[in-house]
């Protein structure tokens, strides 16, 4: 099974700042990985796509990069309503696999 | 605008069985063009794929819960279920339901917390 590892587990940033998170698969998935934003109480909600594209709506202070096996999530310019937990998202024909999370805490 | 909204019961004795239902609803929704997940999330843990299905029956699990859950869809209804057999106290969680667009889950219910206790 493929095994997607997230770092960090958590931070802490402070309005303004730039944030990377990053995902790593335990084997090269292409770009079949995508990103999402979870708040307290909530859904999760899709940023990312195929690793770099933008699902519409999402401002474009959140970016994707990445292929194979390393791919980071970056939010240019951190703002309030940034504040919540990401997870990235591999999926294939036969499964889908989170990574552990990554929780962005205010500064 | 795509909906999804879980129901079933929110309390389930151990060793019985956690069923839910998925409503799909909204403009566009081209059922059967998806497949169709449930994933679930214990409390102040993080994302747990369960499995999916198309329209056509065809299913897919996750290995870890594989011989304990069964997926189905009533194309009639627009609806999906889950069935998670012999449940214990670690199956305790908010189960979602989402649809996947084949480059992951783009819409997603308001989730539903199952409590496992007797």
């Amino acid at each position: 099974d493929i095994q997607m590892t997230q770092s960090p587990s958590s931070l802490s940033a402070s309005v303004g700042d730039r944030v990377t998170i990053t995902c790593r698969a335990s084997e090269g998935i292409r770009n079949d990985l995508g990103w999402y934003q979870q708040k307290p109480g909530q859904a999760p909600k899709r940023l990312i796509y195929a690793a770099s594209n933008l699902q519409s709506g999402v401002p474009s202070r959140f970016s994707g990069s990445g292929s194979g096996t390393e791919f980071t999530l970056t939010i240019s310019s951190l703002r309030p309503e940034d504040f919540a937990t990401y997870y990235c998202l591999h999926h294939n024909p036969y499964f889908l696999t989170f990574g552990g999370g990554t929780k962005v805490e205010i500064k | 605008q795509v909906q999804l909204q879980e129901s079933g019961p929110g309390l389930v004795k151990p060793s019985q069985t956690l069923s839910l239902t998925c409503n799909v609803s909204g403009t566009s929704t081209y059922f059967g063009s998806y497949y169709w997940s449930w994933v679930r999330q214990p409390a102040g843990k993080g994302l747990e794929w369960i499995g999916r299905v198309y329209t056509t029956g065809t299913t897919h699990y996750n290995p870890s819960l594989k011989s304990r859950v069964t997926i189905s869809v009533d194309t009639s209804k627009n609806q999906f279920s889950l069935s998670l057999n012999s449940v214990t106290a670690a199956d305790t969680a908010v189960y979602y339901c989402a649809r996947d667009d084949r480059v992951g889950l783009d819409y997603w219910g308001q989730g539903i917390l199952v409590t496992v206790s007797s």
